[in-house]
Formats: C-alpha cells, structure tokens, sequence
C-alpha cells in the first residue's frame, strides 16, 4: 500500500523555467511533509517542509504547496537550475510518530 | 557542511560474513536515528527505528536478528548485517533526527540523511 505517490518518475525543464514536482498521499492522518533531494549514491539532502497547518512554505528558489483536501503537495523550483538536476523525494509523517513515508521519487533534468 | 556520517561509504563482502555500518550525527545529538534501504530505481524504505538506551523497532518483514542495531551513545548508531548474502546487496542509508527543540540551523521535526553505505555480497 503506497501511502505516498510521486506518479511522475522524471520530469524534463529547461534551465530558467519553473519545475513543479507533485506528490499524493492517501493517509488523512500525515501532518507534516517534506522534500528531500537526492543525487545517485549519496543519502537524501533535506529541502524543505511544510506542517498541515500552513497552505504554502517558501525557501528562496523553493517553495512547497499544500492541498489537504486534495491531498496533494507539490514542490515549485523556479528559477531552474542546472544543478537541480537530481532526484526529489515527498515524505510524509505523523506527529509523534518520527516515521517517514516516502514517495517513489522524480528525477528532475533541466536542460541548458 | 555533513551533519550525519556514515562508514563505510562502500562495502564488498563474501557471502556468510557480517558488516558493520556506523552512523554519526555530527552536530547534534539524537536519541533516535533511522535506517533505510535502498534498491536501484526504488523508494527508501524504513528497516529500523533505533532508540538510544532501548531495542531498537524493526518494520514489519525486517529481520531483527539478521539486522542487528546497537544505539551506543546520543551520536552512534551502528547496523551490523550478519550472514549476508547476495540478496542483502543494496543502498543502506541512515538518518538521525536532532533532540533539542530551537537548535540553530536544525529543525527537531527533520530527519538529516548520512551519505548512505553501498553494500555489495558477492
């Protein structure tokens, strides 16, 4: 049972432009959601999260959206830059619970 | 800067013997840490949850006494494979969350990845 889908495995943009990685989750219960980036044969690189109660976090180039009731967030990176180029992870967790449900993972390019 | 290591970065070992992964968290202390597997083209999937001064809790389908985890202090976490075998081969990855709540730069409610351990058993 994937609780946590990245229904994109990679996405192609062109240096400048806007990614936008998205990501569903079926569990109501998830309260807190992050984004890690990852390049082959090194550990995940935290980016940045977002907590229920908020709609939308920025964090300079990054800034993740939201939608509880779609259950659905998506991560925005604009503008591109060729050293985005990785992996990027959802995760999701309970309060109090420390456990990360992670997402299949979209490889990002971005193209000169 | 890394604020989780791992050792080794890379592993090769026969089948039958045991390997032992440590993880640090370098700039905070963790009561608990994390460790994941990764196979190719795939998500990272929780192994274990490992508590300092307590057992350690092992996900459902992992092997408790084939992955053996000892939380030694507030910055060690070590995972021993014993009896590896080629089907153990795989991305082992930690991650330890900080203690203190307000600590400058980290966030208590992120988890911080180490470099992971690539094990292959021929």
């Amino acid at each position: 049972d994937q609780q946590v889908k990245q229904n994109s495995p990679s996405l192609s943009v062109q240096e400048g432009r806007i990614s936008i990685l998205n990501c569903d989750y079926t569990n109501s219960m998830f309260d807190y959601f992050l984004w890690y980036k990852k390049y082959p044969a090194e550990g995940p690189t935290f980016l940045i999260s977002i907590s229920s109660i908020k709609d939308k976090n920025e964090d300079g180039r990054f800034t993740v959206f939201l939608n509880k009731s779609a259950k659905h967030l998506s991560l925005h990176i604009v503008p591109s830059q060729p050293g985005d180029s990785a992996v990027y992870f959802c995760a999701a967790s309970l309060q109090g619970a420390q456990k990360l449900v992670f997402g299949q993972g979209t490889r990002l390019t971005i193209n000169p | 800067g890394a604020v989780v290591s791992q050792h080794p970065s890379w592993v090769i070992c026969k089948s039958g013997t045991s390997v032992k992964i440590e993880c640090r968290s370098l700039d905070f202390q963790a009561t608990t840490m994390f460790w994941y597997r990764q196979f190719p083209k795939q998500s990272l999937m929780l192994m274990a949850t490992s508590n300092e001064g307590s057992k350690a809790t092992y996900e459902q389908g992992v092997e408790k006494d084939k992955f053996l985890i000892n939380h030694a202090s507030l910055t060690l976490s070590t995972l021993t494979v014993t009896s590896a075998h080629p089907e153990d081969s795989s991305f082992y990855i930690c991650s330890a969350q900080p203690d203190l709540a307000g600590l400058a730069g980290y966030d208590q409610e992120t988890q911080y990845f180490g470099p992971g351990t690539r094990l292959l058993v021929l």
